[in-house]
């Protein structure tokens, strides 16, 4: 079965870091682009970064440049997203996402989301 | 960045009505880049359509895509009781926008 579980999420100060990870299973990770995707408490979906299957390229939304960094190691098929300077606006469930990119671009497979509350 | 904007906001149908679902963007956009997810409370997103008009794996074929260039349109051609729920889409010009959303309601 294709799945990818979130996790590392949690209640963090504003100004403070925290490291979320995805862990991919059922499929071959190394082959795909990976992307996380946040929504928070009662908004719409909002795509925050991608990275390509070698971690050779990764783009952000312009809300968290130079705040956040996507990574992945495919020899574990996880992916992370290191998140710095956290704001409040930051706040938010973080879904990990296959992001299918060839003819069509698309995210296919999404995990369950893991919740990143930033208050002090 | 390309805006997507949806509606209605919240459409409001019984089970077995047709629902049309709206997505228009502020500038055009590739048919390729077009996606439309379903979202239910408290669940991750579900592909629904990619490439504007095909079904994702799984989809029941109540559910058909349209549209090019800044309108594109989803159809739900017999709602059913488990289609209620939240529509978003989804395109990729230089990077990803999703829209605000539309609320599909029981009446």
């Amino acid at each position: 079965e294709v799945q990818l579980v979130e996790s590392g999420g949690g209640l963090v100060q504003p100004g403070g870091s925290l490291r979320l990870s995805c862990a991919a299973s059922g499929f071959i990770f190394s082959s795909y682009w990976m992307s996380w995707v946040r929504q928070a408490p009662g908004k719409g979906l909002e795509w925050v970064a991608n990275i390509k299957q070698d971690g050779s390229e990764k783009y952000y939304v312009d809300s968290v440049k130079g705040r956040f960094t996507i990574s992945r190691d495919n020899a574990k098929n996880s992916l992370y997203l290191q998140m710095d300077s956290l704001r409040a606006e930051d706040t938010a469930v973080y879904y990990c996402a296959r992001y299918r990119r060839g003819f069509y671009y698309y995210m296919d497979v999404w995990g369950k989301g893991t919740t990143v509350t930033v208050s002090s | 960045e390309i805006v997507l904007t949806q509606s209605p906001g919240t459409l409001s149908l019984s089970p077995g009505e047709r629902a049309t679902l709206s997505c228009r963007a502020s500038q055009s956009v590739s048919s390729s880049y077009l996606a439309w997810y379903q979202q239910k409370p408290g669940q991750a997103p579900r592909l629904l359509i990619y490439g504007a008009s095909s079904r994702a794996t799984g989809i029941p074929d109540r559910f058909s895509g349209s549209g090019s260039g800044t309108d594109f349109t989803l159809t739900i051609s017999r709602l059913e009781p488990e289609d209620f729920a939240v529509y978003y889409c989804q395109q990729y010009g230089s990077s990803f926008t999703f829209g605000q959303g539309t609320r599909l309601e029981i009446k």
